[in-house]
């Protein structure tokens, strides 16, 4: 398994602000994830951020909102930029890690709870 | 139509009881199965993952996948009070390999 950190776990910002999200990963891992879970609804994977490579968005998703580095095998961060209060929501970091078995397997980080004003 | 469907709940159940939860999938590309419990203002934590067709046991819980019928399940034997919570079923699999997540049943375990 994978101890993962994120900071801040909440904040409350206002509109038209950026808010930078941190994830901090205990041991090296290639694949790290951000997703996004609005209020009451799963999960929805906004990026895939490897390093040495830009990240790839999902559909709905762009890079001049949500920008991503990753300078290393143990963190991340995620930026939402021009916040309105639709972006209110948990953004979680994920990484993946290989099983003894060969089965790649997620863990997730606590989440950062952000509102918008 | 949803890749993956789960029944929102909520389940209610008294403790002691056995919770059963289950997720239908269309795409038989899915390989790797996990189930996730996320408390209140938590992260998903893994509780389960799964390869094969089958049952595996780790514990109170039990994780059945039957790929001919696209078909996962959940059991939680003597359910307590802390197991409320949502729990998410997740697979992947396919092009891209990427995890796709049921929306989740909020379960509640009362004393």
């Amino acid at each position: 398994s994978a101890v993962i950190s994120q900071k801040p776990s909440r904040d409350i910002c206002q509109r038209g602000t950026s808010l930078t999200i941190q994830c901090q990963v205990d041991s090296q891992v290639t694949m790290m994830f951000w997703y996004r879970q609005q209020p009451g609804q799963s999960l929805t994977l906004i990026a895939t951020a490897n390093q040495g490579s830009e990240a790839t968005y999902e559909s709905g998703f762009v890079i001049d909102k949500f920008p991503i580095s990753r300078p290393n095998l143990t963190f991340s961060t995620l930026t939402v930029s021009n916040m309105s209060p639709e972006d209110s929501s948990i953004y979680l970091c994920s990484v993946e890690t290989r099983t003894s078995k060969a089965t790649d397997t997620q863990y997730f980080g606590p989440g950062t709870r952000l509102t918008v004003l | 139509q949803k890749e993956v469907e789960q029944d929102p709940g909520p389940l209610s159940v008294p403790e002691g009881a056995i919770v059963s939860l289950n997720c239908t999938y269309s795409n038989s590309a899915f390989q790797y199965f996990m189930w996730y419990r996320q408390y209140s203002r938590k992260g998903p934590e893994l509780l389960m993952y799964t390869y094969s067709s089958g049952n595996k046991e780790d514990g109170r819980f039990t994780a059945q996948v039957d790929k001919s019928s696209k078909y996962i399940s959940l059991f939680i034997r003597d359910s307590q009070p802390s197991d409320s919570a949502t729990y998410l079923c997740a697979m992947k699999g396919g092009a891209g390999n990427k995890l796709t997540f049921g929306g989740g049943t909020r379960v509640l375990v009362k004393p």
